[in-house]
């Protein structure tokens, strides 16, 4: 069965300019939730779709937004980007129900100068 | 709300050296408890999960066990090797809005073992 699947895995990025990464989830997986890793914030939950649904959200502004489509795979979407955006984005997939375990892919580090 | 803390790293070891890597939460009703385990470069893997009170979660020589009592999911492993070296997060899921589930993760502890 084939992982979690984050493109690109590397982006650079200028101030102001807007980004959107993709992440294709596993097989059969439903729920897709994206996480902020940063040194100093550590790891920080973004938001979560299922079933094309946004089910919850974190304390993020707006310029962070993301969509699911019908095949599960999903985009995150940051406008206007700012210094402190750079970090490195986690994807990961869950059948969903309840308190299943999370698999995640390897993350598309951004760099925003 | 929710939290998880986790002992301040880094923690430098020798090889087949014990580890433990204290973990401790504060949670509403009843998490689901993980570790998780990221190598340099590289997204998180799950290494072991707890579902309930008393629950043992083990892989790859790894072990934790769910406490109720004293809230806590310490991770432990009896002789580590070299390729262990790696950033270690506790973590548990959070029920919210009633149906969707956040991950609340610790601050990670990075784990170094020398030969």
């Amino acid at each position: 069965k084939a992982g979690v699947t984050q493109t690109p895995r590397y982006l650079i990025k200028t101030r102001g300019q807007q980004v959107t990464l993709s992440c294709s989830p596993i097989s059969g997986h439903r729920s897709v939730s994206w996480y902020q890793q940063t040194p100093g914030q550590g790891l920080q939950f973004l938001f979560e779709y299922f079933s094309e649904t946004q089910r919850n959200k974190g304390n993020f502004p707006g310029r962070f937004s993301g969509r699911q489509f019908s095949n599960s795979r999903s985009e995150m979407n940051v406008s206007t980007l700012e210094l402190g955006d750079s970090a490195l984005y986690l994807c990961a997939s869950s059948q969903g129900q309840g308190r299943t375990e999370a698999f995640f892919g390897q993350g598309t580090r951004l760099t925003v100068v | 709300g929710d939290s998880v803390t986790q002992m301040e790293g880094p923690v430098t070891l020798s090889e087949e050296a014990f580890l433990t890597i204290n973990c401790t939460y504060t949670a509403t009703g009843y998490p689901s408890l993980f570790w998780y385990v990221q190598y340099p470069g590289e997204g998180l893997q799950l290494l072991l999960k707890a579902t309930k009170a008393d629950d043992k979660g083990s892989n790859k020589g790894f072990e934790a066990t769910y406490r109720k009592e004293t809230t806590s999911f310490h991770l432990e492993k009896g002789s580590v090797q070299v390729s262990d070296s790696a950033v270690y997060f506790c973590a548990l899921v959070s029920l919210v809005n009633q149906a969707g589930t956040a991950l609340i993760f610790g601050k990670g502890t990075t784990l170094s073992v020398s030969s």
